[in-house]
């Protein structure tokens, strides 16, 4: 079974520009979330599409923008790039854990490699 | 708000010892979910191991345990005969039950085991 595909890995960009990440979950899962991470801040939560609708968005500008398509892939894009948008961003993706009972269980992330962005 | 804390940012370990890392939280929900996951270097996160909340038995998963205290929001990670394959970057997350998938996580601790 074929993991989490995120393109580009690596992408250098100026100040200005824009960029777009792709993120292919496992075949299945419907729910693809993003998070930036950079050093000593950790993960931080960008926003989850489930069924091609956006679930949940994290505090993060509206310069950045997802979508997810009816295959469940799902891209993200942030505009007019600044410095600090430098990170490793990584893609999850999950399937429904139900537990026995309808009583729902944790739902398990899936992790990608990311994509490297420096913003030069 | 929900916050996750790891206040060790580094540890070592010898091979073969035991190590435990620590990990605070603050909600005010009661239904969530806690987890460790593993970043090796230049790897991908995975999972190492989960725990329910609403479950008072600690997790295990081999020679991964954690130690759950939920009145006191702590939520620990004992490895135990540590293997050079361990050393890694770990964080702590949870996620609120029926919310979806926004994790939060902490900012990580980095373990190295030392031959």
């Amino acid at each position: 079974k074929a993991g989490v595909t995120q393109t580009p890995r690596y992408l250098i960009k100026t100040r200005g520009q824009q960029v777009t990440l792709s993120c292919s979950p496992i075949s299945g899962h419907r729910s693809v979330s993003w998070y930036q991470q950079t050093p000593g801040q950790g993960l931080q939560f960008l926003f989850e599409y489930f069924s091609e609708t956006q679930r949940n968005k994290g505090n993060f500008p509206g310069r950045f923008s997802g979508r997810q398509f009816s295959n469940s892939r799902s891209e993200m894009n942030v505009s007019t790039l600044e410095l600090g948008d430098s990170a490793l961003y990584l893609c999850a993706s999950s399937s429904i854990d139900v537990l026995a009972g309808g009583r729902p269980g944790a739902n398990v992330l899936t992790f990608g490699a990311g994509s490297r962005l420096t913003v030069l | 708000a929900q916050t996750v804390t790891q206040s060790q940012p580094e540890m070592s370990v010898q091979e073969a010892e035991t190590v435990t890392l620590s990990c605070t939280y603050d909600t005010s929900e009661n239904n969530y979910y806690l987890f460790w996951y593993k970043q090796p270097p230049s790897r991908q996160m995975i999972l190492v191991i989960r725990q329910e909340a609403y479950k008072q038995q600690n997790a295990t998963e081999n020679r991964f345990s954690v130690n759950f205290q939920k009145a006191a929001k702590s939520f620990s990670l004992k490895i135990s005969d540590s293997q050079l394959g361990d050393t890694a970057m770990y964080f702590c997350a949870f996620v609120v039950s029926n919310t979806g998938n926004q994790f939060y996580f902490g900012t990580g601790t980095s373990l190295t085991v030392i031959p």
